[in-house]
């Protein structure tokens, strides 16, 4: 089982429309949680980080973290164009709290 | 604002070569990485390093070594470069503890892609 596991992409979204990602992760005691967005070519942009179960918003981000179920998601509202990117899902695993762990990503299409 | 950089965008090498790849932070992290990027297998960790002259390996160190005598450098070194070395290279450096906080973000560098030929 992988450490980090993403929805399979790709994932096509019209342009004002949610897009959903999810992640899910196999260490329970894991306590820090990332997303990256990284555009074709380019290296990772931290985007958000969440700690705490429950949800984190910042500007037309939503992270959402649910511990029990090993769980987070990323809602990005009112898509944009500018947001086609792949989105990596990190976890800091509990044995080593300066490694994170990376899914391998879901693209994301906006479809203007 | 952290900034990482890396010495080169692009590099071509040939078989056997010894590769040097440089990433130096301007943050006073403690924690810097060197990762390597290929399709459909995500971001595997080569090595990292905790301290200065410190270093641990990560995933994938086969065929690698890195160095880090100051702070703010760490290098990935290939001493004879393969054909399946050919890649995207990423460093990334994060901030380690400040008293009960550990801060786990990771920022990263533009990449070095490197083809070795």
């Amino acid at each position: 089982q992988k450490e980090v596991e993403q929805n399979s992409g790709p994932l096509s979204v019209p342009e004002g429309a949610i897009a959903s990602l999810n992640c899910t992760y196999s260490d329970r005691g894991s306590q820090s949680f990332f997303w990256y967005r990284q555009y074709s070519g380019k290296s990772p942009e931290l985007i958000m980080f969440i700690y705490s179960n429950g949800d984190k918003e910042d500007g037309r981000f939503t992270a959402q973290l649910n511990k029990a179920s090993q769980y987070v998601s990323l809602l990005i509202r009112d898509s944009q164009p500018s947001d086609s990117a792949t989105y990596l899902c990190a976890v800091t695993p509990l044995r080593n709290d300066y490694k994170l762990s990376f899914g391998a990503g879901t693209t994301v299409t906006v479809r203007a | 604002d952290v900034k990482v950089t890396q010495s080169s965008r692009y590099l071509v090498k040939r078989t056997g070569e010894k590769v040097f790849l440089e990433c130096v932070q301007d943050m006073d992290h403690e924690n810097m990485f060197w990762y390597r990027q290929d399709p459909g297998l995500g971001l595997r960790l080569i090595y990292f390093s905790y301290d200065v002259k410190m270093k641990e390996k990560g995933d994938i160190p086969e065929g690698y070594s890195v160095s880090r005598e100051k702070k703010e450098r760490f290098s990935l070194i290939l001493e004879s470069a393969s054909t399946n070395q050919t890649s995207m290279y990423l460093c990334a450096s994060s901030l380690a503890s400040r008293g009960a906080i550990t801060y786990n973000e990771q920022f990263f560098g533009p990449g070095t892609r490197l083809t070795v030929l």
